[in-house]
């Protein structure tokens, strides 16, 4: 089965400091990543994505994430946190068409508090 | 361009009823996807709907069942009611032509079953 994980429930950091959310996955044939952000109360909101190029993916807010096929990971990376970076963080995977284009499969979120 | 809405944001039902939730998505959207968000089994996939037509269906009993409308406007349906049914359900549209897997969520309804 197809799948990410995200091995911290929780990840703490100053504010300033460069930040990593983890995540690894496990997708047959060539992956397609992602990261959604969900804050409080609110639904997700997409972040970035990998679907082939470039292992450095920019996204949206200065996030970026590096895409690692030999250790399938697809870590999200920030050079300096904000407190307002503070939310829940979801890996996810899909969105191909063996899967279906927005059948996306979701790790079970990270949740980051960047401390001021 | 208004966002992905979701009706009603909270509800209260009880063991046995049913609900139908509604999602409107971004005008120009035709696919709509539903997800279920709970502590215990994090966020799962649904269905998805395009042009009216159940285009994938996740892993859930026949009891979800949903629907989508000429004017791409969804609604999800769960009938029978059970506790473990309270959830957080989120509704995502995504432009025709748009990149896969990239979606646009609404804010959800919050179901609670007493």
């Amino acid at each position: 089965a197809q799948s990410v994980a995200q091995p911290e429930d929780q990840v703490n950091v100053a504010e300033g400091n460069p930040l990593t959310v983890k995540c690894t996955y496990s997708v047959s044939g060539n992956p397609y990543l992602f990261w959604y952000v969900q804050y409080p109360n609110r639904g997700l909101q997409f972040l970035l994505k990998y679907i082939t190029g470039d292992n450095l993916v920019k996204g949206s807010y200065g996030f970026e994430a590096e895409f690692n096929k030999s250790q399938t990971s697809f870590h999200l990376k920030k050079p300096s946190a904000l407190v307002s970076d503070s939310a829940l963080y979801f890996c996810a995977g899909g969105g191909t068409d063996q899967t279906g284009a927005n059948n996306l499969f979701f790790g079970t979120g990270t949740r980051l508090t960047v401390i001021p | 361009k208004a966002g992905v809405t979701q009706t009603p944001r909270y509800l209260i039902k009880t063991r046995g009823q049913q609900v139908t939730l509604s999602c409107s998505p971004i005008s120009g959207h035709r696919s709509v996807s539903w997800y279920q968000q709970t502590p215990g089994q994090g966020l799962q996939f649904l269905f998805e709907y395009f042009s009216e037509t159940q285009r994938n269906k996740g892993n859930f009993p026949g009891r979800f069942s949903g629907r989508q409308f000429s004017n791409s406007r969804s609604e999800m349906n769960v009938s029978t009611l059970e506790l473990g049914d309270s959830a957080l359900y989120l509704c995502a549209s995504t432009a025709v032509g748009g990149s896969p897997g990239e979606l646009f969520f609404g804010e959800g309804s919050r179901l609670t079953v007493l």
